[in-house]
């Protein structure tokens, strides 16, 4: 069983639909949960990071974590085409540091249609 | 700022070739990271460095060699390439660890024939 797996998608929507995005894990020493963005041959780059448990909302983006069922979500209100991209859920088990090394999910890539 | 550049953006070698893909970045991290991306596989730590003069290996380090003679330039290099190293390749940087902010490049598409 991988440490990390996501969804293998891919997922296609209708603008304004609500996403919903998961990754479980099996390692319980992770408590630091990231979600990149992946555009179409670009760079990944960081939506949002939440540490432990709990939500956390930035927009129409939410953030959740459940560890004790090892598994997290992002969800997505009113979906728009800009959202099409490849979401990557990533942990750590550290904090900061050279030990903070990241588990990355394979990505699923979403699509959303206009 | 630039943030992070890589070059070349494509590149087509045979089996066996070497070459270095380069890497900057013009935000004074000190952490920077070399990671492959494959179908299916999600992106894989090659090596990393914590400073100038300090790597370490990744996950997936052989047939790669890396080194930090400067803060800003963490170059990759095959040593031969072999078509298991076909892959799109990211450089990233980042302040205080891998749970900061990590910032990366625009990738190397690399085949390996």
């Amino acid at each position: 069983q991988k440490e990390v797996e996501q969804d293998p998608g891919p997922l296609s929507v209708p603008e304004g639909a609500i996403v919903s995005l998961n990754c479980t894990y099996s390692n319980s020493a992770f408590q630091y949960f990231m979600w990149y963005r992946q555009y179409s041959r670009k760079g990944p780059e960081l939506l949002m990071y939440t540490y432990s448990s709990g939500n956390k909302e930035d927009g129409r983006f939410t953030a959740q974590v459940d560890k004790s069922s090892k598994y997290i979500s992002l969800f997505i209100r009113d979906s728009q085409p800009s959202d099409s991209a490849t979401y990557l859920c990533a942990m750590s088990a550290k904090i900061g540091g050279a030990n903070s090394k990241l588990t990355f999910g394979k990505g699923i890539t979403l699509s959303v249609r206009p | 700022n630039a943030g992070v550049t890589q070059t070349p953006k494509f590149q087509v070698l045979k089996t066996g070739q070497s070459m270095t893909l380069q890497c900057a970045q013009d935000m004074n991290h000190e952490y920077m990271s070399w990671y492959r991306q494959d179908p299916g596989m999600g992106l894989r730590l090659i090596h990393y460095s914590v400073g100038a003069g300090i790597t370490d290996q990744g996950e997936v380090p052989n047939g790669y060699n890396v080194s930090r003679s400067t803060t800003e330039d963490f170059p990759l290099r095959l040593l031969s390439a072999a078509p298991s190293q076909t892959s799109v390749y990211f450089c990233a940087s980042t302040y205080g660890g891998f749970t900061d902010t990590q910032y990366f490049g625009p990738g190397t598409r690399l085949t390996v024939l």
